[in-house]
């Protein structure tokens, strides 16, 4: 069954510093992966998506994904992180076994500082 | 603004009681899903419907259901609610019945049981 692991609950960075939020995907067929952000008492916002085309995606915000495949990962990366990037971010997979929905990762809270 | 409409926001009611939560997809969007959001369990998926029909059930106790309405807005019945049903409680819309390109979500009614 696809299933996605985010490594880390709480990343912290400073403003202007490199993010970086890791996401790993365990699937048996090629995989359809996303990343979504949460702000506080918001719901989720889709920031960018896979689907077997480019394996660097760019998403809103400044924020992009590489999918590797030997190394079964998705992980999410700005450059320099402004403050307004603090939030929470989770990546999912599409799930594949008899019907098509999304199955999302635990969430990396990201805590950005000045 | 999403497009995808959930209401009530807020509900705060007692153990034993029953309420409704309503979605209302973005316009054109025939898939509707709803999924549970808490601290201990993260984003967990209930139940899919699309153009009135259930198409797959997660992890949706017996004492809830759902359905969604010709007019293709969705209510998610919770009965018999015990505490740890307190949660976000998150409705999402796609186009078609396949997630491929991802969903879009409500901003959530925050479910209070004491």
């Amino acid at each position: 069954a696809q299933s996605v692991t985010q490594l880390g609950s709480h990343v912290s960075v400073s403003e202007g510093a490199l993010v970086l939020l890791r996401c790993n995907y365990s699937s048996s067929v090629p995989p359809y992966l996303f990343w979504y952000v949460q702000y506080p008492n918001q719901g989720l916002q889709l920031l960018l998506k896979y689907t077997s085309a480019a394996t660097l995606v760019k998403g809103i915000n400044g924020f992009e994904a590489e999918f590797k495949k030997s190394e079964t990962s998705f992980h999410l990366t700005k450059p320099s992180a402004h403050m307004s990037d603090a939030a929470e971010y989770f990546c999912a997979v599409r799930v594949d076994s008899g019907y098509s929905t999304l199955t999302f990762g635990k969430g990396t809270m990201l805590l950005v500082s000045p | 603004d999403s497009g995808v409409t959930q209401t009530p926001k807020h509900l705060i009611t007692a153990t034993g009681q029953r309420v409704t939560l309503r979605c209302s997809p973005r316009s054109g969007d025939l898939s509707v899903y709803w999924y549970q959001q808490s601290l201990d369990q993260g984003l967990q998926f209930l139940i899919h419907y699309y153009n009135g029909e259930e198409r797959a059930k997660g992890n949706i106790l017996e004492r809830f259901s759902a359905q969604q309405f010709p007019d293709l807005h969705s209510e998610l019945n919770l009965s018999s609610l015990e505490l740890g049903d307190s949660a976000l409680y998150f409705c999402a819309s796609s186009p078609r019945e396949a997630a491929n390109y991802g969903y879009t979500f409500g901003s959530g009614t925050r479910l209070t049981v004491v």
